[in-house]
């Protein structure tokens, strides 16, 4: 399994608070992914890092800011919290970049509840 | 606009019984996966099939990738409790970014004892 993990694994917080969610992996994979995960919705893409602090949106980047100051970890923060960004987070890293075919490996997800 | 439709959305059969899961869209992918995810973890690689016509397979599970690149179909002979889970197939759209995939919404697949 790719060394990948996520904190915390659980949080509940309230509307309007900052909250961040740390990803760090131990696979030294280029790429790094944040996903949210909601019924209905499937996985989307919030925000992806192509290299040490070389980001790019996604397609549900509102609300929400990364940073990868090294290779290993890709934060995601939430400024202030609102009710909709109640999800669970998945973090993912893949190495490849080139060639014809990506391949994903995720970690163990972050539920996160706004009151 | 859902780029990857997945079906069925929902599934649910007996042990012993076969059953397949679509994935179909209007784009062209150059790599399509399939992944299954268990309830309260991460979603985990199962196949990566690239080629048009590509058909491999996984103990009972069998993948096909579309001649066109552009559907893909997952079948599980004889399916176990264990096989139950949310299937998940994503692309690489053939001309995009590489390192970005599209997911499907996903089937959830429940296989009674």
């Amino acid at each position: 399994d790719a060394g990948i993990t996520q904190s915390p694994r659980h949080k509940v917080t309230e509307t309007g608070t900052p909250v961040t969610l740390r990803c760090h992996q131990t696979e030294n994979h280029r790429y790094m992914y944040w996903y949210r995960q909601d019924p209905g919705h499937g996985l989307r893409l919030i925000h992806y890092s192509y290299g040490v602090k070389d980001t790019d949106k996604g397609e549900v980047s509102d609300g929400y800011s990364v940073s990868r100051s090294k290779t290993e970890d890709f934060l995601l923060t939430l400024e202030s919290a609102t009710s909709s960004q109640t999800s669970v987070y998945f973090c993912a890293i893949s190495g490849t970049g080139e060639g014809v075919y990506n391949e994903q490996f995720f970690g163990p997800g972050t539920r996160l509840t706004v009151l | 606009t859902q780029l990857l439709e997945q079906s069925p959305q929902f599934l649910s059969i007996q042990e012993g019984e076969n059953l397949t899961v679509y994935c179909n869209s209007s784009s062209v992918f150059s790599s399509l996966q399939w992944y299954r995810q268990e309830p309260g973890e991460g979603p985990v690689l199962l196949v990566t099939v690239v080629t048009g016509g590509e058909v491999k397979k996984l103990k009972r599970l069998t993948f096909q990738f579309g001649d066109a690149r552009k559907d893909s179909s997952l079948h599980i002979t004889a399916a176990q409790p264990g096989d139950t889970g949310l299937y998940l197939c994503a692309g690489a759209i053939s001309g995009g970014s590489n390192y970005k995939l599209t997911f499907g919404k996903g089937t959830l697949l429940t296989v009674n004892p």
